[in-house]
C-alpha cells in the first residue's frame, strides 16, 4: 500500500518569496510516480509537476521545483517567487508502478492550504 | 480547451433519493477514474475504468455506489439510498496513456454532493 504525509495544515508567504511544501511518502514498489497539484477554491485539481522514481534530477517546471530525496522518501514542493494567485490547497499525491490493467490511481495526501501575503 | 467536464457542478439531495453524476473526459482519453474528496481532505480512490471496462472498483464505500461507462467516454457514477456521510464533493479525472511510469491524470471540476 502507497501513503502520502503532509504535515503542514496551513502555510503563510509573504508576497516575492519562496516557499517549500511538505512531502513525505511510503511505498515498497521499487518504481513509482510522484505529483503535485494544487487546487483553488473554484475546486479543480490543476497539474503542477512529476517526478520519476528513477528520474536523477530533480523536476523543474517554471517557478515550481522538486526537491526529491529519494533515500528519505520525501517530494517537497518549492515555490519560488510567491504571486497571489498561488493562495490556494496543495496536495501531493503517488502512484504505483505500470502493469497492464491495473488502475494506478491516485493516493493523495491531506494538503496544505497556502496563503500568500501581500 | 476541451478540458474534462461535470455535471450537474452542485447537487442537493434528500437523505434517500438516488443521484446521478456525469463525466465528460477529454476526447480519446482511455483511462477515467472516480475519486471522493471529503471536506479538507485529498481525494480518494473509487473506481477507475479503462475504455468501457471497469477494471476496479476496490475504492467504492458500498454497494449503494455503481460506475458505468457503457461506450468508453462519458462516464456516470450512481449513487441509490444517498446518506449524509455521502456528502462530498466528487472529481472525475482522465488520462491519455496506458503504460509507463507517468500517466498524468487530468481532472474536472467536481460535483459537490449535499445530502440533507
Amino acid at each position: 500500500a502507497q501513503k502520502i504525509t503532509q504535515t503542514q495544515p496551513g502555510m503563510f508567504v509573504q508576497e516575492k518569496e519562496a516557499v517549500t511544501l511538505d512531502c513525505t511518502y511510503d511505498t515498497s514498489d521499487p518504481s513509482y510516480g510522484l505529483f503535485w497539484y494544487k487546487q483553488p477554491s473554484s475546486g479543480e485539481m490543476i497539474f503542477l509537476i512529476y517526478q520519476g522514481s528513477y528520474d536523477q534530477q530533480n523536476a523543474t517546471e517554471g517557478r515550481y521545483s522538486l526537491n526529491f530525496q529519494k533515500a528519505r522518501k520525501s517530494a517537497n514542493l518549492v515555490i519560488s517567487a510567491s504571486q497571489l494567485g498561488d493562495s490556494a490547497m496543495y496536495f501531493c499525491a503517488m502512484n504505483p508502478p505500470f502493469s497492464s490493467g491495473s488502475a494506478r490511481q491516485l493516493t493523495f495526501g491531506s494538503g496544505t492550504q497556502l496563503t500568500v501575503l501581500p | 480547451g476541451a478540458g474534462v467536464s461535470q455535471s450537474p457542478r452542485y447537487k442537493v439531495a434528500k437523505r434517500g433519493q438516488d443521484v446521478a453524476l456525469r463525466c465528460d473526459p477529454i476526447s480519446g482519453h482511455v483511462s477515467l477514474f472516480w475519486y471522493q474528496q471529503a471536506l479538507g481532505q485529498g481525494p480518494e480512490f473509487l473506481t477507475y475504468f479503462q475504455n468501457e471496462a471497469q477494471l476496479d472498483k476496490s475504492g467504492l464505500p458500498s454497494d449503494r455506489f455503481f460506475a458505468e461507462r457503457p461506450e468508453g467516454s462519458v462516464s456516470t457514477l450512481k449513487i441509490q439510498r444517498t446518506q449524509q456521510e455521502d456528502s462530498a464533493v466528487y472529481l472525475c479525472a482522465s488520462s491519455p496513456k496506458r503504460g509507463g511510469n507517468y500517466n498524468e491524470q487530468f481532472f474536472g471540476p467536481g460535483t459537490r454532493l449535499t445530502v440533507l
